[in-house]
């Protein structure tokens, strides 16, 4: 069955401060990866999406890496702002027939001053 | 243009009440989805349109009625609706029916069931 699971469920970190969020996913055959913010009571907003051969890709203070080996994501955010409170979604879509996205949990971001 | 319009943003409607859900695109794009997302929980997929047809139905119940009237729009018909049917409804298009480029999302319609 595939899964996305993601880690940590919520995180609470001051503003200027780095962090890491994860991604690990059984979805196969792989296709692609996307992270996406999402704000309370708004839809996903897309911050990169990247396919198996591509290892890290950057978008302003948001880089996201990917380990295809061991199926592993990961959503580095620099220098993080208040307006960076949000949840972030991993999605990973499959090769197969149905060409479906398998959505992870989220992780929920509270940047606090 | 490259977003998807859905409107209302808000309502609220009792069980006996009919409505309709509208998602629109611009952008070319010849695919599009219905999610149904409840707080705190990953969107669900519920209906996927592919060149105005549709091809998935993931077992939603008959009280939900999509349509696709051309391929920039998408409606989501709703009729005798219960209390748990609450819940935030995002409609998202892609280029074709693969999803490959990518899945562009509109700002969902948060819908309260009374």
């Amino acid at each position: 069955k595939n899964q996305v699971e993601q880690s940590p469920q919520s995180l609470i970190i001051l503003e200027g401060k780095n962090c890491t969020l994860q991604c690990n996913y059984t979805v196969s055959p792989f296709s692609n990866l996307r992270w996406y913010k999402q704000d309370t009571g708004r839809g996903p907003v897309s911050l990169t999406i990247m396919t198996f051969s591509e290892n890290t890709k950057s978008n302003g203070r948001y880089t996201a890496t990917l380990d295809a080996d061991t199926k592993q994501s990961s959503l580095h955010i620099t220098a993080s702002q208040l307006s960076d409170s949000a949840s972030y979604i991993c999605v990973v879509r499959s090769n197969n027939a149905g060409n479906m996205l398998t959505f992870g949990g989220g992780t929920r971001l509270m940047v606090k001053p | 243009d490259t977003e998807v319009t859905q409107t209302p943003k808000h309502l609220v409607m009792g069980m006996t009440n009919k409505k309709s859900l509208k998602c629109e695109q611009h952008m070319g794009h010849r695919a599009m989805y219905w999610y149904k997302q409840k707080a705190k929980k990953p969107p669900e997929l519920m209906f996927v349109y592919s060149y105005e047809k549709l091809s998935i139905n993931e077992s939603v119940p008959s009280r939900f009625s999509p349509e696709c009237p051309n391929s920039s729009l998408l409606n989501l018909h709703l009729h005798a609706l219960q209390p748990e049917d609450s819940a935030l409804y995002l409609c998202a298009s892609s280029p074709r029916g693969t999803g490959v480029y990518g899945y562009t999302f509109g700002s969902g319609t948060r819908l309260t069931v009374v």
